[in-house]
């Protein structure tokens, strides 16, 4: 069974840090390329960030870019986020999702999705 | 960026009725689009992808249908288990975007 466990949320002060994880199993990890979808308390869902399988490829949304980084440990089957200068509207559910193929979500879709994991900024 | 609008934002409706959620790209996006449903404190969870392939596991009572811009999920025969939100999500091209939610309540 393709399992994704998420974990690292938590509450940090505007401008902090935090890197979160996905724990993968069921599957063979380094195949597929991954992403975080987050969703804001009440709101919908937006994608974050993506890597490819083997991890030389890395997608940002601009909300983010330039302070998140994704990266990945196919030797653990473990995904990053690296959340940096953190502000108030980065507070969500960050899910990490499996994609269908290994290079990106491009013409695939998400499937499955971890349980979330919450990220408060607030001081 | 392709924007996705989805129409109604929300819905009342009683089991066994049908029920259709529209979903509108901004550009064509070709069959790239997908269908998740979410239920309160849960991941979500796909339903349709490709705009007509039924996922493994779930009812036939949902399908999907459309190309281009405009596409549309169907439950033929609405459960108790249906009530939740649903989402549309474009993958044609980065950044991948959903569409705003549908709630579909019970009546």
């Amino acid at each position: 069974e393709v399992q994704l466990v998420e974990s690292g949320g938590g509450l940090v002060q505007p401008g902090g840090s935090l890197r979160l994880s996905c724990a993968a199993s069921g599957f063979t990890f380094s195949s597929y390329a991954m992403s975080w979808v987050r969703q804001a308390p009440g709101k919908g869902l937006e994608w974050v960030s993506a890597i490819s399988g083997g991890g030389d490829s890395t997608y940002y949304a601009d909300t983010v870019k330039g302070r998140f980084t994704i990266s990945r440990d196919n030797s653990k089957n473990t995904l990053y986020l690296q959340m940096n200068s953190l502000r108030a509207e980065d507070t969500a559910v960050y899910y990490c999702a499996k994609s269908s193929t290994v290079t990106t979500p491009l013409k695939n879709w998400f499937d499955p999705w971890g349980q979330g994991t919450l990220v408060t900024v607030s001081s | 960026d392709i924007q996705m609008t989805q129409s109604p934002s929300s819905l009342s409706a009683s089991v066994g009725d049908r029920v259709t959620i529209t979903c509108r790209a901004s550009q064509s996006i070709s069959r790239y689009l997908n269908w998740y449903q979410q239920t309160p404190g849960k991941a979500p969870k796909l339903l349709i992808y490709a705009a007509s392939s039924l996922q493994s596991g779930v009812p036939s009572r949902f399908s999907g249908s459309g190309s281009g811009t405009d596409f549309t999920l169907t439950i033929s025969s609405l459960q108790p288990e249906d009530f939740a939100t649903y989402y549309c999500q474009q993958s044609y091209s980065s950044p991948w975007t959903f569409g705003q939610g549908t709630k579909v309540e019970i009546k």
